[in-house]
């Protein structure tokens, strides 16, 4: 079953406005990432942050998370057109072969 | 970071043919890859997960009869779709790691359409 929520399904801004997205997630992890994708595409990691970490940055991007209320939130600032893409959270668990499970994604949509 | 090659990146096929699609990690030993299938605007299920030397762990509701999974060797897993119908026309992505079981890196993705 799928492990991620993510919030908002789609979102439609600006160029230059920041875009935030959410991801709740259900059960105890190991880490959380977020991920990108392009129509048709594969997926670009683009951070990673870990259970014992609150905040992680990286460029434009902010990652935050929140252990105790099970959930994490993307910020992009400064939006480009280029930004336009699928989001997607995707958690790993404390077990096994560590495997991820991905949310339902954002589509984000950048308006020039 | 790594890369993961994914071949083919579009294939078409007939219906009740089978189609193979591989996936490589070019520059690090994947001990594990995934595989997950992605129907239009909505998120990757995974299939399974294949270590490399042992058989593959399918998720719930995955046939593993349908869907062949194969690890070989650290650098390249296969999935072969058999006997393939058009309801198994989806995208699918592999995403492979290495021992540290830190990030997944994933393939471009492979577009099958069963005709």
């Amino acid at each position: 079953s799928q492990q991620g929520e993510e919030d908002p399904q789609a979102l439609s801004i600006q160029e230059g406005e920041n875009a935030t997205m959410n991801c709740s997630y259900k059960t105890s992890i190991n880490n959380l990432q977020w991920y990108r994708q392009n129509s048709g595409r594969g997926l670009v990691h683009l951070i990673l942050i870990r259970s014992n970490e609150r905040e992680k940055h990286s460029g434009r991007l902010r990652v935050t998370l929140d252990t105790s209320k099970k959930s994490s939130s993307l910020l992009i600032t400064a939006s480009r057109a280029a930004d336009t893409a699928s989001y997607f959270c995707a958690t790993s668990l404390y077990q096994g072969a560590q495997k991820l499970v991905f949310g339902q994604g954002t589509r984000l949509t950048i308006n020039p | 970071g790594a890369v993961v090659s994914q071949h083919p990146s579009r294939v078409i096929c007939k219906s009740g043919t089978s189609v193979k699609i591989e996936c490589r990690s070019l520059d690090f030993q994947a001990t594990t890859m995934f595989w997950y299938r992605q129907f239009p605007k909505q998120s990757l299920m995974l299939m399974a997960t294949s270590n490399e030397g042992s058989k593959a762990t399918y998720e719930q509701g995955v046939e593993k009869d349908k869907f062949l999974i194969n690890h070989a060797s650290l650098t390249l897993s296969t999935l072969t779709v058999t006997s393939a119908h058009p309801e198994d026309s989806s995208f699918y992505i592999c995403s492979a790691r290495d021992f540290r079981n830190t990030e997944a890196f994933f393939g471009q993705g492979t577009r099958l359409t069963v005709v």
